[in-house]
């Protein structure tokens, strides 16, 4: 059974301090990576995709990684802007869906 | 703004009753996905329409049921509703049949008293 664990559940920085988000993920074959942020009350906004270990993608303060077993979004020297929760999902292979973690829920700190 | 569309916004209704949660994807995307987000579970996949036909099906239960038009604009359909299908629903639209970079419509907000 696909499996996403996202880690912290929260995580409170301050303004210019840079951290990482985890997602553990288990899946029977891995299709695609997926990062979004979602505010509160809105729709999750699209990130990134990756698809295989060793893939590296950035935007503006944010960058995923991912390996064999899990995915890291680091972000370096976060405004407040960035508040916000960030969702890892899997698309496992033969797959057409999504399978979402809970999210870990970003405060930054003026 | 992810040019997804739901309406409406909100809806506070009675156990037992029926809705209809509307969903108009980007323009040019075939895909309607449907998720449900409630505090305690995140965001469940629900179904998938790809130009017209289902595609994919997740933990959707048979008191629901979607559909979507040649247009492509789609609809959920929620009936005898009971407290704990009061979530957040929302729509994302895709342009292949893949979920790669889905957009998310705002949501719809269901309140089940």
């Amino acid at each position: 059974e696909d499996q996403v664990t996202q880690s912290p559940e929260a995580l409170r920085l301050q303004e210019g301090e840079s951290s990482s988000l985890n997602c553990s993920y288990t899946v029977s074959g891995l299709r695609g990576l997926f990062w979004y942020r979602q505010d509160p009350g809105k729709g999750p906004e699209f990130l990134f995709t990756l698809y295989s270990a060793g893939e590296e993608k950035e935007k503006e303060r944010l960058k995923a990684t991912l390996t064999k077993k899990e995915s890291f979004l680091h972000i370096t020297a976060p405004k407040p802007e960035d508040s916000a929760t960030y969702l890892c999902a899997v698309q496992a292979l033969g797959a057409n869906n999504l399978f979402f973690g809970t999210g870990t829920r970003l405060t930054v700190i003026p | 703004d992810s040019g997804v569309t739901q309406t409406p916004k909100h809806l506070i209704t009675a156990t037992g009753q029926r809705v209809t949660l509307r969903c108009s994807p980007r323009s040019g995307d075939l895909s309607v996905y449907w998720y449900q987000q409630s505090l305690d579970q995140g965001l469940q996949f629900l179904i998938q329409y790809y130009n017209g036909e289902e595609r994919a099906k997740g933990n959707i239960l048979e008191r629901f049921s979607a559909q979507q038009f040649p247009d492509l604009h789609s609809e959920l359909n929620l009936s005898s509703l009971e407290l704990g299908d009061s979530a957040l629903y929302f729509c994302a639209s895709s342009e292949g049949d893949s979920p790669y970079e889905q957009y998310f419509g705002p949501g719809t907000r269901l309140t089940v008293t």
